[in-house]
């Protein structure tokens, strides 16, 4: 079994739709959680990083964690053809610098 | 802004042949990686560096090695090309645990081994 578990998708969705990308993850020693997002034949950007369990929210963007179920969450509202790309879910401990990627969402928002 | 920045965007080179892949970070981080990104397989670790003339083996180092000279530059050594390289490979770096390990990107280097 993977540490991440990410579903790869395809996930195609209309303009404006609510969006939600999760991961699961096994080692409950996880304690920072990221996404990034990658457009075609470019590197991955940072989205939205957060520490413990709980919602941030930075413009049409929620980040969420649910440590007890080890589950976290990526909300993108009024989603549009922009956000096409693929979503990658990241998480680490906080006794080393290794981060585990999950293999990503592939995104489409129809417009 | 975090600049991370592959001196090569595309490349092609024939099997055998020796291949470098440099990265630069302009923002002072102690660690530096290399990955490789397959589809269906994500990103795969190779090596990771934290700190100059530091190395520390990932996932999927046979094949590879790396060097690390000075704090803000970190390379990729293939020996001898094979096709089964052929890949896009991403250079990243971080502050660490204290910045949350937070990583940042480079825009990756597309190798192609014939």
């Amino acid at each position: 079994q993977k540490e991440v578990e990410q579903d790869p998708g395809p996930l195609s969705v209309p303009e404006g739709a609510i969006v939600s990308l999760n991961c699961t993850y096994s080692n409950s020693a996880f304690q920072y959680f990221m996404w990034y997002r990658q457009y075609s034949r470019k590197g991955p950007e940072l989205l939205m990083y957060t520490y413990s369990s709980g919602n941030k929210e930075d413009g049409r963007f929620t980040a969420q964690v649910d440590k007890s179920s080890k589950y976290i969450s990526l909300f993108i509202r009024d989603s549009q053809p922009s956000d096409s790309a693929t979503y990658l879910c990241a998480m680490s401990a906080a006794s080393n610098q290794k981060v585990t990627f999950g293999i990503g969402t592939k995104l489409q928002v129809i417009p | 802004d975090v600049k991370v920045t592959q001196s090569s965007r595309y490349l092609v080179k024939r099997t055998g042949e020796k291949v470098f892949l440099e990265c630069v970070q302009d923002m002072d981080h102690e660690n530096m990686f290399w990955y490789r990104q397959d589809p269906g397989l994500g990103l795969r670790l190779i090596y990771f560096s934290y700190d100059v003339k530091m190395k520390e083996k990932g996932d999927i180092p046979e094949g590879y090695s790396v060097s690390r000279e000075k704090k803000e530059r970190f390379s990729l050594i293939l020996e001898s090309a094979s096709t089964n390289q052929t890949s896009m490979y991403l250079c990243a770096s971080s502050f660490g645990p204290s910045s949350g390990n937070t990583i940042y990107f480079g825009e990756g280097s597309w190798l192609t081994v014939v």
